[in-house]
Parts: C-alpha cells; sequence; structure tokens
C-alpha cells in the first residue's frame, strides 16, 4: 500500500517569514494530493491539493509543488500569520479522486509561528 | 447546510467492552470514511463507505467494523476494546463521486478506554 512520510514534525518560525513541509509517497500510481490544516482542537480542513498532471499551485500565500519524479511534493506558506499556527496533514491517493479512495495521510507537521 | 455530525463526542470504555460510534454526513453526500487519529501517528484510514458498500480498508484488525445506512449514517463499532484503541476517531465525507475528493470532517469522537 501507499505510505507516505511528512517532515519536520514541528517546526518553528517567526512570523513574516515562509514555512515548508515536505512530503515523500511511495506508490507511483498516486495521482491526487491534498493538504489539511487542523487547528488546536478543531477538524481538519482541506487548504489546497494538487494532481499528477500539474507541478505546481498556490492559492494567495499558500502553494503546493510536485515533482512526480521524485515522488514528493511540498507545501510552501509564505508571510506566515499567527493564525498559520496548526498542524498540517499531507496525503496521497491513487483513486480515481472520488471519496477517500485509498487516502494515506501522513503523520503531520506542528507549525509554531513566533511573534 | 448542516456539517458532518458526530456522536458521541467523548466516551469512556474499560478493556474488553465494545463500542459505537455513530456519522451522519454532509446531506447529499454518499461516502463515508473514518480515521484513527492519535497523537504522533497522524490519521490513519480504517475505511470507506459508499452507498451501503465498503469501498476501501485500512490495515486494522477485525475488531475494528462499520456499516453505512441506506440514509448515508455510518456507524463504526469496535469490540473487545484494548487501552492502543484510545483516541480521536474521526469521520468524513464526500460526494464519493470522481472529481470531487474533498473530504469534510466532523469533530470526532473521543475514545478513552480504561
Amino acid at each position: 500500500g501507499e505510505n507516505v512520510e511528512q517532515h519536520p514534525s514541528t517546526l518553528s518560525v517567526q512570523e513574516g517569514d515562509s514555512a515548508v513541509i515536505k512530503c515523500t509517497y511511495s506508490d507511483s500510481a498516486s495521482n491526487y494530493f491534498p493538504w489539511y490544516k487542523q487547528e488546536l482542537g478543531k477538524r481538519p480542513q482541506l487548504i489546497i491539493d494538487i494532481r499528477s498532471n500539474v507541478g505546481e499551485k498556490k492559492d494567495q500565500r499558500i502553494a503546493v509543488t510536485l515533482n512526480k519524479t521524485a515522488k514528493h511534493f511540498s507545501l510552501h506558506i509564505t508571510e506566515t500569520q499567527p493564525e498559520d499556527s496548526a498542524v498540517y496533514f499531507c496525503a496521497a491517493s491513487w483513486g480515481s479522486g472520488g471519496g477517500a479512495d485509498g487516502l494515506t495521510f501522513g503523520k503531520g507537521t506542528h507549525l509554531i509561528i513566533q511573534p | 447546510k448542516a456539517g458532518v455530525t458526530q456522536t458521541p463526542r467523548y466516551l469512556i470504555k474499560t478493556r474488553g467492552q465494545q463500542v459505537t460510534l455513530s456519522c451522519s454526513p454532509i446531506s447529499g453526500h454518499r461516502s463515508v470514511s473514518w480515521y484513527q487519529q492519535t497523537p504522533g501517528q497522524g490519521l490513519q484510514f480504517l475505511f470507506e463507505y459508499f452507498s451501503e458498500t465498503q469501498r476501501n480498508k485500512g490495515n486494522f484488525p477485525g475488531r475494528f467494523s462499520g456499516r453505512q445506512f441506506s440514509n448515508s449514517r455510518s456507524e463504526m463499532n469496535v469490540s473487545t476494546l484494548e487501552l492502543g484503541d484510545s483516541a480521536l476517531y474521526l469521520c468524513a465525507s464526500s460526494l464519493g463521486l470522481a472529481g470531487s475528493p474533498e473530504l469534510f470532517f466532523g469533530e470526532g469522537s473521543r475514545l478513552t478506554v480504561l
């Protein structure tokens, strides 16, 4: 089955700086890569996703890049703000994109924004 | 519209007992998936149901089971509870159709096994 490795487990950055979280996956058939954000005590929510036919996707201060050859993808957050503090999960899926379809999550990165 | 609802939110059980958790998906969503969340282990996939059929299954022992009803509500059951089953159990619903992969999570059921 799919295996998703996520690094680092904890990341502390100064407010205003950039943060990068990296994930690798094992199954070359994976074609969908979402990122979920979970604030303390709240439910995970999708913040951005990318499909295997796209190399990069951006949405305001967040962006995701995908390298299919190396089987890794990254989340980039620029101009970090206090509300970015949360646990971020990457995931990979081999399915057609409907439902969970074999969605495998990484273990999460606790992002801490220092004032 | 209403979000994903999970009940109960908190429960305490003892080893050997069994537990049933419930999940009501967003109206119109036909896929319900379940995840176990523990510190340091992230979100581990248990199973997914679509139109009352189990469509995918993770690597959990047979003590973990689930089902989905015709109204898309889902239940998961854990029998013969072990201390290691203490976790936050999250369910997520989605349309379950190709091109609509976003998962909408509930707030979870926090299970403590003593």
